[in-house]
């Protein structure tokens, strides 16, 4: 079974700074797509920002952006210009281009914003 | 586009009673899913639907557990004889399965299931 490993349980960032949250993940795929979701307290998830295992260009959402390394199988987010609305958990998830249609989550990260 | 809405938000009930949860994807979405969100984790895949056929199935998902999508619109999630480990957040999430995309999953808001 796919693993998603998320090896910060909490990281912190001072408004306007850049910060960086890790995920690494275990699969003998080479079709599959990687998400960040966040979910801010008391409130649904929400998408961040996807990437597809294809792809070699890493995605690029506003102030959010992946570096993907396949090879690794690295996916870390990078949060620049932290807005204090980046407070939340964030979780890193995996699902498989071809097999089973469910997101597989890691533990998450707790990002705090300090003003 | 009014979102995944899920009914009820909350819900205390007492072990060995039965709980039904409802889930109302995005209207356009063939795809629905389950997952179950414990204290401090990620969410845990339950099960899957694409239109109403149920499709995928956890090894999380006891007995006492039944999803139907009967229509393949909305969903409930069925709870009997409920334990103190059930106690949780339930997740419902849909996509819309576009061929060849990523089939990116809405979540709803959850809900939260205390057994006392």
């Amino acid at each position: 079974a796919q693993t998603v490993t998320q090896s910060q349980p909490e990281m912190s960032v001072q408004e306007a700074e850049t910060v960086t949250l890790s995920c690494t993940y275990d699969t003998s795929e080479s079709d599959y797509y990687l998400f960040w979701y966040k979910q801010p307290p008391s409130r649904q998830m929400i998408l961040v920002i996807r990437q597809e295992a294809y792809k070699q260009q890493n995605a690029t959402e506003n102030r959010f952006s992946v570096n993907f390394q396949k090879a690794a199988k690295s996916f870390s987010l990078k949060i620049s210009d932290s807005q204090l609305g980046d407070a939340a958990m964030y979780f890193c998830a995996y699902r498989s281009g071809t097999g089973a249609n469910n997101l597989f989550f890691g533990t998450g990260t707790r990002l705090t914003v300090i003003p | 586009d009014t979102g995944v809405s899920q009914d009820p938000r909350h819900k205390i009930t007492k072990r060995g009673q039965n709980v039904t949860f409802r889930c109302d994807p995005i209207s356009e979405h063939n795809r629905l899913y389950w997952y179950r969100q414990t204290l401090g984790q990620g969410p845990e895949f339950l099960t899957y639907f694409q239109n109403e056929a149920q499709l995928e199935k956890s090894r999380l998902l006891s007995d006492r557990f039944s999803a139907e999508r009967p229509k393949g619109s909305f969903s409930t999630l069925e709870i009997q004889r409920t334990e103190q480990g059930d106690s949780a957040m339930y997740l419902c999430a849909s996509s819309g399965g576009l061929a060849g995309g990523p089939d990116t999953q809405y979540f709803g808001p959850g809900t939260r299931l205390t057994v006392l």
